[in-house]
């Protein structure tokens, strides 16, 4: 089955400065990769996504870049603010529905 | 508002307790899934449906048990809770299978002692 693995597990960055989190995943299947963003006390939502036939997608100060052949995908945070501290969430998905998660990136964003 | 709603929010049992966390959409969803997360393993899926009385297990059904009779809901029952299953539990789901993200809950932290 699929195996997604993400890093890295913690991340802390300046105020302004780019945050980058990594993923890779196994399964040569999946087309799909969300991310989700879990505030504290909350539950995941879903900020950025992208399919298999495409590279790169970009919304505003968030970009999510895919390698189908290396099996990795990236999600890229510019301009970081400190409401953008989060633990985030990679994940992988394939025709099956079978939607797989990384272990997650507790961003902080220091003011 | 389109929504995932779980209850309770928090809740502390006993070992060997029944219990059951509700789960329920309102947005017609056909696929409901539950997960729970715990530190360092991020989300773990438990049970999945894919449509009214259609459910399958994920990676770590053991202690679980799921039922789908209505579209809505979608409730998570532990017969005989233990220890090993505090955590926190999320409900997901999303409109088909195909569909892409899912919306999720907005969780369940659950104490067995």
């Amino acid at each position: 089955g699929e195996n997604v693995e993400q890093h890295p597990s913690t991340l802390s960055v300046q105020e302004g400065d780019s945050a980058v989190i990594k993923c890779t995943y196994s399964d040569s299947a999946s087309n799909y990769f969300p991310w989700y963003k879990q505030e504290l006390g909350k539950g995941p939502q879903l900020i950025i996504d992208i399919r298999s036939n495409v590279g790169e997608k970009k919304d505003q100060r968030i970009a999510v870049t895919l390698n189908k052949t290396a099996k990795h995908f990236s999600l890229h945070i510019t301009e970081t603010q400190p409401e953008d501290s989060a633990v985030y969430f990679c994940a992988a998905k394939n025709n099956n529905n079978d939607m797989r998660f990384g272990a997650g990136t507790r961003l902080t964003v220091k003011p | 508002e389109a929504q995932v709603t779980q209850n309770p929010r928090y809740l502390i049992t006993v070992t060997g307790k029944k219990l059951t966390v509700t789960c329920s959409q309102n947005m017609n969803h056909e696929y409901m899934s539950w997960y729970r997360q715990d530190p360092g393993l991020g989300l773990r899926q438990i049970y999945y449906s894919m449509n009214v009385e259609v459910t399958d297990k994920g990676d770590v059904p053991e202690g679980y048990k799921v039922s789908r009779k209505e579209k809505r809901n979608f409730p998570l029952i532990l017969e005989s809770p233990s220890p090993n299953q505090t955590s926190l539990y999320f409900c997901a789901s999303s409109l088909t299978t195909a569909s892409r993200g899912y919306t999720f809950g907005s969780g369940t932290r659950l104490t067995v002692v």
